[in-house]
């Protein structure tokens, strides 16, 4: 069974450091891409950024660029979305999903979230 | 890079009645190998997103037949042709022809 599987909800004060994870399991996590999707407090789905952990082939958003960084480590089978110096506006759901590419498309596996709140 | 723009925002559909949203992108998202990239997601309340359907008019694993998509190069179509309880949610559609890739705003359909 496909599952990605996310770290646990994030309290942080502005101007800490965060990595949050996602555990692939049940499929071969090195042939499909992980995407990580935001959505602020009441708002709709905003795009990040997307990675292929076999070749660590890494894509950001224009808004996200320098932002965050989103890495992987195919021993563990996990992407990671990473914070230098958290803002209160980073507060939001962050969601990392499966994206199948290639000649086909789709994120078809997603996981429960990771809240994270920023404030002083 | 690509924007997406969806219609109507809020959708309030009766039971058993059919339900069609719009997404037209700023740029055609058909690429040359006759794929149009595409996508729509479902929200569920107090959910993560799942995948509906992908380029364009393909039916996702598991999703019911009620739905379905259509549309070429900016202009596209998601309809369910007969609302069911169980569609209240936010739907996205998401482009993916090249990144970044983007998603619409969100169409939330709601039940009379």
């Amino acid at each position: 069974e496909v599952q990605l599987v996310q770290s646990g909800p994030e309290v942080k004060k502005p101007g800490e450091s965060l990595k949050i994870s996602c555990k692939g399991s049940g499929y071969s996590f090195t042939s499909y891409w992980i995407a990580w999707v935001r959505q602020m407090p009441g708002k709709g789905l905003e795009w990040m950024g997307i990675i292929y952990p076999g070749v660590s082939d890494t894509r950001y958003s224009p808004s996200f660029q320098g932002q965050v960084t989103i890495s992987a480590d195919k021993s563990v089978t996990t992407a990671y979305l990473q914070w230098r110096s958290l803002k209160a506006s980073d507060s939001a759901i962050y969601y990392c999903a499966r994206w199948v590419g290639g000649t086909s498309s789709g994120s078809d596996y997603w996981g429960q979230g990771t809240l994270v709140t920023v404030s002083s | 890079d690509a924007v997406m723009t969806q219609s109507p925002l809020f959708l309030p559909v009766t039971p058993g009645e059919p339900a069609s949203i719009s997404c037209r992108s700023t740029e055609s998202l058909l690429h040359r190998n006759g794929n149009n990239y595409l996508d729509w997601y479902l929200q569920k309340p107090g959910q993560s997103p799942q995948l509906l359907i992908y380029l364009g008019s393909n039916r996702a694993s598991g999703v019911p037949d009620r739905f379905s998509g259509s549309g070429s190069g900016t202009d596209f179509t998601l309809k369910i042709s007969r609302v069911e309880a169980e569609d209240v949610g936010v739907y996205y559609c998401m482009e993916a022809l090249e990144t970044p890739y983007s998603f619409g705003q969100g169409t939330k359909l709601e039940i009379k």
